[in-house]
């Protein structure tokens, strides 16, 4: 498909466990970004990417998480040791820089549930 | 710091107009976006200030001052499916969204 692909969709796992979220951004675009969302709440932000590199990753909560892009396509975010608190949704979403309002195109999200 | 405020919740009848009010505090500025999101779905983009004034695309128009710091998301002829949440972000390097405004249609 021509749009950002997140996987897997739902997640649940225990309290402790180590999980990724895949993100495959629409073709082409250079920027990247992490988003959690909670219920009721906007997106809020954790990490973006230009490229390879993370531009600002300024909103990631602790160094239990991580997210890397490594051939400036397609992201994995990763939580370690997790914990209740971080249940909620995490979107991707990806831009062309340079493009006219360089809008945000997002995935469907991937819903982690931490029992 | 960075803070961007909308109203909670908003209630409107259908066919009327409805206006969501976004005010924002950023340490840069590089455009400022609407949002749509149905519940359980991903937000999707409505549009697009980065200068002054009035954007208009069908029933839904932007605003923008710079120099307050406000925006504004207008809505005419509400229809039912215009329920959602509608969520303001700003460009200053990176894109910041409010926390949103649930907008309630009454039938």
């Amino acid at each position: 498909g021509a749009g950002v692909s997140q996987t897997p969709s739902n997640k649940v796992t225990e309290k402790g466990k180590y999980v990724e979220l895949r993100c495959d951004p629409i073709s082409g675009h250079t920027a990247l970004y992490w988003y959690r969302q909670s219920l009721g709440q906007g997106p809020e932000f954790l990490i973006y990417f230009q490229g390879t590199g993370a531009a600002d990753d300024s909103g990631l909560p602790n160094d239990r998480f991580f997210a890397v892009r490594p051939e400036g396509s397609v992201s994995t975010l990763k939580i370690q040791r997790t914990e209740r608190g971080d249940s909620a949704v995490y979107l991707c979403a990806s831009s062309l820089k340079g493009h006219n309002t360089g809008e945000l195109f997002f995935g469907e999200g991937s819903r982690l549930t931490v029992l | 710091g960075q803070n961007i405020d909308q109203p909670t919740e908003m209630t409107a009848t259908e066919g009327a107009i409805v206006q969501i009010n976004c005010t924002y505090q950023t340490s840069g500025f590089n455009g400022l976006f609407w949002y749509q999101q149905h519940a359980g779905e991903a937000p999707t983009f409505l549009s697009y200030n980065v200068l002054d004034g009035l954007e208009e695309k069908g029933r839904f128009s932007s605003f923008l001052s710079r120099s307050k710091g406000y925006s504004y998301l207008l809505l005419k002829e509400l229809q039912m499916k215009d329920s959602a949440s509608y969520l303001c972000a700003v460009r200053d390097d990176k894109i910041i969204f409010g926390k949103g405004t649930r907008l309630h249609i009454l039938p």
